[in-house]
């Protein structure tokens, strides 16, 4: 999982401001993934991507959005119509069909001041 | 769709006792159940996982058992290590559907 980038570490962001999330791989992977992580609880799924130039929502999609323009990028934009942005947002990569393996990027904390 | 339920939500056990973690999922055709152990602060790390063709995987001090049957499946760590202190997650998935469903995760505390 070293080959999966998260940038920044951390940010902050004003109320009513959209905020891009990086998220880079070069392991040569189909699939990516966000998750959104709240203190105390799991990952829930925000958006996945199995191939270029194509995603699909997750469970908690409203309020972001992502492309998915090449094969080592999925960014996410987390949008002012996200009500409650304030959390630690994990991008994963996996190989696709053949195997569910996800292996996670180092993540971004995301606070809204 | 699937669900995944994980037991306790906190755990805390003497050095060098073991430590078992639980979970259980509602959907019948998953068939991929890893696990993730995360650092505070850090990112989810895959520890081990089983496929439904398999009851029993062990690593070392670690293993996962797998009851198809009555949809639950399990982490074992066996001589416990301060190190092995953190959130420890489970998941199931449908092989192909490429989506993990997470349980909520379980705090585990080794006290020296």
């Amino acid at each position: 999982d070293g080959g999966i980038t998260q940038s920044p570490k951390y940010l902050f962001r004003k109320e009513g401001q959209n905020v891009t999330l990086s998220c880079e791989q070069n392991l040569n992977h189909d699939a990516m993934y966000w998750y959104r992580q709240d203190p105390g609880q799991g990952l829930r799924l925000i958006y996945y991507s199995q191939i270029v130039n194509d995603f699909q929502k997750g469970d908690i999609a409203e309020g972001y959005s992502v492309s998915r323009e090449k094969k080592e990028s999925f960014p996410l934009t987390v949008t002012s119509a996200q009500k409650n942005p304030t959390a630690f947002y994990l991008c994963a990569s996996g190989q696709g069909p053949s195997t569910d393996t996800q292996y996670f990027g180092p993540g971004t904390r995301l606070t809204v001041l | 769709g699937e669900n995944v339920e994980q037991h306790p939500s906190t755990l805390s056990v003497q050095e060098g006792d073991s430590a078992v973690i639980k979970c259980t999922y509602s959907d019948s055709a998953s068939n991929y159940f890893p696990w993730y152990k995360q650092e505070l602060g850090k990112r989810p790390q895959l520890i081990i996982d089983i496929r439904s063709n398999v009851g029993e995987k062990k690593d070392q001090r670690i293993a996962v058992t797998l009851n198809k049957t009555a949809k639950h499946f399990s982490l074992h760590i066996t001589e416990t290590q301060p190190e092995d202190s953190a959130v420890y997650f489970c998941a199931a998935s449908l092989q192909g559907a490429q989506k993990l469903v997470f349980g909520q995760g379980t705090r585990l505390t080794i006290n020296p």
